[in-house]
């Protein structure tokens, strides 16, 4: 059984960077897509953008300027790096697996609260 | 990209048959077959229940089916059960490569 775990600071000052890894174990993290999605208190959820375990990927445009996210695939790892955070960026952070066959998000992780405060 | 539009929250009494809608538009919803809901309990992974509109993953209860008509998308919960109690969301491809979620609905089996 795929399972993913989000770790990283859950206090980010603002104009700083938050960083998150999500570790993947029960399986390999070649050949598929894995995003980061988030939901900030209150409202719903926001796919972020994805990496392919080639290294390939695609952010939303609303936070592309301020995004990395890549992949180890030696540590079954993927990361996030966002930039300049503001309170706005802070939410629950989801990592999740996802195919190009059937479009949908089939592994989550159980989510990771970080928050944007000086 | 907009948000889909899901109702706040839905209520129905054990047994009973519910529906949650999920809005979108012509350029996510309405233009792709690949829609899919998530179910969420508290502190939990957000689960997998239905993909590209009406098909349900393997070991989700045949109790959960989707549908779509235009830009609105829908999941029916039949035979409500307690264990049913969660966060929905609806989830749209919305082409190249980028994908659109809804507000989630909270459903509460009375």
């Amino acid at each position: 059984q795929v399972q993913l775990q989000e770790s990283g600071p859950g206090l980010v000052k603002p104009s700083g960077t938050l960083s998150l890894t999500c570790t993947v174990s029960g399986g390999s993290i070649s050949n598929y897509y894995w995003s980061w999605i988030r939901q900030p208190p209150g409202k719903g959820l926001e796919w972020i953008g994805y990496v392919y375990y080639s290294g390939s990927t695609k952010y939303n445009s609303s936070l592309k300027s301020r995004l990395t996210i890549s992949v180890d695939t030696s540590k079954n790892q993927f990361s996030l790096k966002l930039s300049s955070v503001t309170a706005a960026d802070t939410a629950v952070y989801y990592c999740a697996r996802h195919t190009d066959t059937t479009y949908d998000f089939d592994y989550w992780g159980q989510g990771t609260l970080v928050t944007v405060s000086s | 990209q907009s948000a889909l539009t899901q109702p706040a929250s839905v209520s129905g009494s054990p047994g009973q048959s519910i529906t949650i809608s999920c809005t979108g538009t012509s350029s996510d919803v309405g233009s792709y077959n690949l829609v899919s809901w998530y179910q969420r309990h508290p502190g939990k992974a957000p689960k997998l229940m239905i993909n590209e509109v009406k098909k349900r993953p393997s070991g989700i209860s045949n109790r959960f089916s989707g549908s779509k008509s235009g830009n609105t998308a829908s999941l029916t919960i039949s035979g409500l059960q307690a264990e049913d109690e969660a966060d929905y969301y609806c989830c749209s491809y919305a082409g190249s490569s980028t994908w659109v979620f809804g507000g989630g609905t909270k459903l509460t089996v009375l």
